[in-house]
C-alpha cells in the first residue's frame, strides 16, 4: 500500500536550514506529482510546494520561493525539501503528500505522518 | 487569509445531518477539482472526497460532496461522535500555479 515517511525535522536557528526527507513506497515517484504541505501549531493547512513526475517542474509558494527547494532521487524512491534561511514562521509540521495524478494541478490522496521543524533561538 | 473560505465552526447533534460549505473563485473551485480532508486531532489529514464528488474506498458513503460554480459543499449525514474534526477543502489555483486550502472548520458532535 502507499506510505510515505518524513524524517529530518527538529530545531533550528533563525536563519538557519535543514533538510527534509520523505520516503515513499507502493508506488514510483518517478509516477507522481509530490507536495510538502505544512500545518502551523493550532493553524490550518498551507502548501509550500509541489514537484511533477519525470520532468523539473517545480511550484513554489510565495511565502518560500527563493528559500526552500524540492527535490527527488527516483532511485531512491526519496522527495526532499531544502529549507534555507528560514524564519520563525516557518515553525509547523511539514506533510509530504502524493498527488493523485502526475502533473500540475493534482491535489494529495495520501499523506505522511509529518515531521516537526521548530525555528527558535 | 485563506483563498478558500470555510466556517471556522460547524455543529450538530448525532444522527443530523451537517453541511459545510467551501467558497472559491473562478480560478481555483470554477476550474478545478475540489477535495475534501478530513483531520483528527493529533494526526495527518486523510482523503475523504476526490474530484468534486468521488468516495476513497473506505470512507463511509454517509460523507458525500458536490460542487457547483465556485462553491463546493461537503455532506455528512447520520451524525456520528468520531466524525468530530478538522474538515479542509483544497483545489489547484490556474493564477497561483499552486494548491489553495479553506482555513478549516472545526466540526463538533455535540
Amino acid at each position: 500500500q502507499v506510505q510515505l515517511v518524513e524524517s529530518g525535522g527538529g530545531v533550528v536557528q533563525p536563519g538557519g536550514s535543514v533538510r527534509l526527507s520523505c520516503g515513499v513506497s507502493g508506488f514510483r515517484l518517478n509516477s507522481y506529482g509530490v507536495h510538502w504541505v505544512r500545518q502551523a501549531p493550532g493553524k490550518g493547512l498551507q502548501w509550500v510546494t509541489f514537484i511533477r513526475d519525470d520532468i523539473n517542474e517545480k511550484y513554489y509558494a510565495d511565502s518560500v520561493k527563493g528559500r526552500f527547494t524540492i527535490s527527488r532521487d527516483n532511485s531512491k524512491n526519496t522527495l526532499y525539501l531544502q529549507m534555507n534561511s528560514l524564519r520563525t514562521e516557518d515553525t509547523a509540521v511539514y506533510y509530504c503528500a502524493k498527488g493523485e495524478w502526475p502533473y500540475s494541478g493534482s491535489p494529495p490522496d495520501y499523506w505522511g505522518q509529518g515531521t516537526l521543524v521548530t525555528v527558535s533561538s | 487569509q485563506s483563498v478558500l473560505t470555510l466556517p471556522p465552526s460547524a455543529s450538530g447533534t448525532p444522527g443530523q445531518r451537517v453541511t459545510i460549505s467551501c467558497s472559491g473563485s473562478s480560478s481555483n473551485i470554477g476550474s478545478n477539482y475540489v477535495y475534501w480532508y478530513q483531520q483528527l486531532p493529533g494526526t495527518a489529514p486523510k482523503l475523504l472526497i476526490y474530484r468534486n464528488n468521488q468516495r476513497p474506498s473506505g470512507v463511509p458513503d454517509r460523507f458525500s460532496g458536490s460542487k457547483s460554480g465556485t462553491s463546493a459543499s461537503l455532506a455528512i449525514s447520520g451524525l456520528r461522535s468520531e466524525d468530530e474534526a478538522d474538515y479542509y477543502c483544497a483545489a489547484w489555483d490556474d493564477s497561483l500555479s499552486g494548491l489553495v486550502f479553506g482555513g478549516g472548520t472545526k466540526l463538533t458532535v455535540l
